[in-house]
């Protein structure tokens, strides 16, 4: 079955900062999903990347698509404190089932 | 338009209950899928109903059902209740097949 490993876990950066989250696939990415989600909420959709080299922004939030590695970085530029809670990458897996990676956990110090 | 909702919010039971989680999806989707996310890991999927048909199922013993109602709104059902069953209860909704999904707040629910 397929697995997601996020990178980091948890990372705290001072406001202002850019940052990366990296979303490592165990087999062939068809579909990538960004969420984002405040602790004990729902889900909220940032982004859906594919194909292989696809790239999408919204607001100073960009995601890319590596689809030879296999892998999906999610980038946010002059981070705010807006930008923290939980960032979770997901996969489509067999028709529209995503399996989902653990999540990293962003603060932001301001 | 509104989004996805969940009723309840919260809940609790005790060992051995019965629970329904109710979803309504956004409205035209027709594709409902329900997570589970217990605390500190990723959402796992548990089912997928479009059109009123399983479209799949995760890996959840026979516990756990849900059904599709002809208005698309959605019931999981949870029998017998352990004290794992104690998470975080996430209902998504899609146009159908392969698009974007959107999630709901989800029911908290824990389990005595």
């Amino acid at each position: 079955s397929q697995e997601l490993e996020q990178s980091p876990q948890s990372l705290i950066v001072q406001e202002g900062k850019n940052l990366t989250i990296n979303c490592t696939s165990s087999k062939t990415l068809y579909g990538l999903y960004w969420y984002k989600q405040k602790y004990g909420e729902g889900l909220i959709f940032l982004m859906m990347l594919q194909k292989g080299g696809e790239e999408k922004s919204h607001e100073k939030i960009t995601a890319k698509l590596d689809e030879k590695k296999q892998q999906s970085s999610l980038h946010i530029t002059a981070s705010q404190p807006s930008h923290a809670g939980i960032y979770l990458c997901g996969a489509d897996n067999d028709g529209n089932k995503l399996v989902f990676g653990a999540g990293t956990i962003l603060r932001v110090k301001s | 338009d509104a989004g996805v909702t969940q009723s309840p919010t919260h809940l609790i039971k005790t060992r051995g209950q019965q629970v329904t989680l109710r979803c309504s999806p956004i409205s035209g989707h027709k594709s409902v899928s329900w997570y589970q996310q217990v605390l500190g890991q990723g959402p796992q999927f548990i089912f997928q109903y479009y059109e009123k048909e399983e479209r799949g199922r995760g890996n959840f013993p026979d516990r756990f059902s849900a059904r599709q109602f002809p208005n698309y709104s959605s019931e999981l059902n949870v029998n017998a209740l352990l004290l794992g069953d104690s998470a975080l209860y996430l209902c998504a909704s899609s146009f159908g097949g392969r698009n974007e999904q959107f999630f709901g707040p989800g029911t908290r629910l824990t389990v005595l």
